[in-house]
């Protein structure tokens, strides 16, 4: 999805190395995450945050950091690049359901729109 | 047929057949789902997603069944065409609005 872009879109690293992800959104979404794929394990969270001001972990922070640096941007950082870290990375977005409040009251999910990845190779 | 933790199954079908994508779902709070659609080198794209007041939902040539009873959610593609080839992956929420858990996917391959 051109709206959501993600940059570098391939990287080869070495262990050790510092790696920044970056992810941008023209949505105007409010709501941004990090995932990375795995070859049979499906997408796992990283980080996710809800606005500028709020960032929270994953499942799988350990190893990696974030930073929301404004509505539209949000990055990832491998402070240390390890080999198991090579994996395809997704940003993706979403907006609060505009149908109102989920079946428990609360604020429902909606869909996340994902960007187009990035592969990184931690040698 | 794919559950939320298992390993990718595949399902080969001919162009112009009906395809059926399983996804079995463990956790009982969840109330929304989302099937995702990712092609070779593209990130995952939003198909069809149900809230759990709904059994079914249709959209354009898709639709997706939700039994909340047995915890299973399928989705239907009319007509498979090759440009459905790709991996569907099953989501939901846990119950949770900010989380989604993805199931492993199923590589869907459409023979001309």
């Amino acid at each position: 999805d051109a709206d959501v872009t993600q940059t570098p879109r391939n990287r080869i690293t070495k262990t050790g190395k510092r790696i920044m992800l970056e992810c941008s959104q023209t949505k105007g979404h409010d709501r941004m995450y990090w995932y990375r794929q795995d070859p049979g394990l499906g997408l796992r969270l990283i980080y996710y945050s809800f606005d500028v001001k709020d960032i929270n972990k994953g499942e799988i922070s350990d190893g990696y950091s974030v930073s929301r640096q404004a509505q539209a941007k949000f990055s990832l950082s491998l402070e240390s690049a390890i080999p198991n870290q090579t994996a395809l990375y997704f940003c993706a977005t979403s907006d609060i359901y505009q149908g109102g409040r989920g079946t428990s009251g609360r604020v429902a999910l909606d869909e996340q729109f994902f960007g187009p990845g990035t592969r990184l190779t931690v040698l | 047929g794919e559950s939320v933790g298992l390993h990718l199954p595949t399902l080969s079908v001919q162009e112009g057949d009906n395809s059926i994508i399983n996804c079995a779902y463990s956790n009982s709070a969840s109330d929304y789902f989302i099937w995702y659609k990712q092609e070779s080198g593209k990130g995952p794209q939003f198909i069809i997603d149900i809230r759990s007041n709904m059994d079914k939902r249709q959209g354009q040539r898709v639709t997706v069944l939700l039994n909340k009873t047995v915890k299973h959610l399928s989705l239907q593609i009319a007509a498979t065409q090759p440009g459905d080839s790709a991996v569907y992956f099953c989501a939901e929420n846990g119950g949770s609005n900010y989380k989604l858990t993805f199931g492993k996917g199923t590589l869907l391959t459409v023979n001309p």
